[in-house]
């Protein structure tokens, strides 16, 4: 039972255009929320996070959105570059000490930038 | 910095056979993890160390185990191999960092690819 959906598995840009990759969730209890990026034949790196109780950060670049009573997140990027070329996987958790590093993935998005 | 490492890159092995898979890390990390992905899907957590002799489980535990010894280590162990654990295998490890806990701060390994036929 997937608590965290990434329903586009994959997504094409042209080099310099915006990027929107989408999440949505199940549980409402979920108060953190994290966008980690992954390269093949590496393993996921953190890319940027969002706690429930904001609906926006921005890290350059990199630019999520929570809106909680959709139960929706996306992840923008502009503009886009031939190096974030990856796989995106949103995750959730709780921001407690007990649920320390116990996320929960969606199945990813392969972004593919071109030039 | 090595950060965590994981061993095998890539394993095929035959129903009912056993195997262990390797992780360290030398960031001296108290917290490491054992996550799975199989194709199309997300990763799930398999088992969960919050420091040396200290294990538990996470969602997907069973038909493994794990141990943790030391601090560096946390291997996984596959007694019997099954078709449905063919998968991807991911080792993180995070510190728990105070006063404010956040969960961004996991470093993942390579990964190890398993094929069970």
């Amino acid at each position: 039972d997937q608590q965290v959906k990434q329903n586009s598995p994959s997504l094409s840009v042209q080099e310099g255009r915006i990027s929107i990759l989408n999440c949505d969730y199940t549980n409402s209890m979920f108060d953190y929320f994290l966008w980690y990026k992954k390269y093949p034949a590496e393993g996921p790196t953190f890319l940027i996070s969002i706690s429930s109780i904001k609906d926006k950060n921005e890290d350059g670049r990199f630019t999520v959105f929570l809106n909680k009573s959709a139960k929706h997140l996306s992840l923008h990027i502009v503009p886009s570059q031939p190096g974030d070329s990856a796989v995106y996987f949103c995750a959730a958790s709780f921001m407690t000490t007990d649920s320390w590093g116990k996320l929960q993935f969606g199945a990813g998005t392969q972004v593919v930038v071109t030039p | 910095n090595a950060g965590v490492t994981q061993t095998p890159k890539f394993r095929i092995l035959k129903i009912g056979q056993s195997m262990t898979l390797q992780c360290a890390q030398d960031m001296n990390h108290n917290y490491m993890y054992w996550y799975r992905q199989d194709p199309g899907m997300g990763l799930k957590l398999i088992y969960y160390s919050v420091g040396a002799g200290i294990t538990d489980k996470g969602e997907v535990p069973n038909g493994y185990n794990v141990s943790r010894s030391t601090t560096e280590d946390f291997p996984l162990r596959l007694e019997l191999a099954a078709p449905s654990q063919t998968s991807v295998y991911f080792c993180a490890s995070s510190i728990l960092e105070f006063p404010h806990p956040t969960n961004e701060k996991l470093f993942f390994g390579s990964g190890t690819q398993l094929s069970v036929l």
